[in-house]
């Protein structure tokens, strides 16, 4: 089946290390890729977006991430995580066609000491 | 403020009873949704409707229905032919058409017992 894996599903951290969670996908042809962040107790919210154009896409709070087709991957990225990083982050995939959805990830649990 | 407001944020049911689930939102968007969250499992698509009076299942609709007579509103009923309905469950809106970001609400954790 078609899906999307994180295969990270918990990281643990110390501050101001660098981070990278891996996000692939199975879908061929035109996707559109996103990363959410669901901080303890806050709602899920919209780390960043990849629609066309350059595949490093940066996003909020220092988060960035990059589009490689050929691997069909989306990584997520920071150089220097804060214990305020601490939250669950989750990879999605809008599948090629006017399907009307999202397809999320498994999500990943990002634990970062003090 | 606009946003998507879900209520109750904590819900206690006895197996066998269905329950009503609440999603509104001021955002103006045509497209609303409803997500299950468990530990472990992402975010699996319910429910989803583009428009006013029309709505899709998606990946896990089995003992779940929904209706959408306004737009700014999608309520979720878990009904008791859900074999497993407690679960954290979580309602979107967007723009419709290609599939923009979704906006999220705050979530209802649903327990049944």
């Amino acid at each position: 089946a078609q899906s999307v894996s994180q295969h990270n599903h918990h990281v643990i951290l110390s501050e101001a290390a660098s981070l990278e969670l891996g996000c692939n996908y199975s879908y061929g042809g035109t996707v559109n890729l996103f990363w959410y962040v669901q901080y303890p107790g806050q709602h899920l919210q919209l780390l960043l977006k990849y629609f066309s154009g350059d595949p490093l896409v940066k996003g909020i709070k220092g988060f960035e991430a990059e589009f490689i087709k050929s691997k069909f991957s989306f990584n997520l990225r920071k150089p220097s995580v804060q214990w305020s990083d601490t939250a669950e982050y989750f990879c999605a995939v809008k599948p090629p066609g006017n399907t009307g959805k999202l397809i999320f990830g498994q999500g990943t649990t990002l634990q970062v000491k003090p | 403020d606009g946003g998507i407001t879900q209520s109750p944020k904590y819900l206690f049911r006895k197996e066998g009873q269905n329950v009503t689930l609440s999603c509104e939102q001021n955002l103006n968007h045509d497209a609303m949704y409803w997500y299950r969250q468990d530990p472990g499992q992402g975010l699996r698509l319910i429910y989803y409707s583009q428009i006013v009076n029309d709505f899709q299942k998606g990946d896990i609709a089995e003992g779940y229905s929904v209706s959408r007579e306004k737009k700014e509103s999608f309520p979720l009923t878990v009904t008791s032919a859900q074999k497993n309905p407690t679960a954290f469950y979580l309602c979107a809106s967007s723009i419709a058409g290609e599939v923009y970001e979704q906006y999220f609400g705050p979530g209802t954790r649903l327990t049944v017992t």
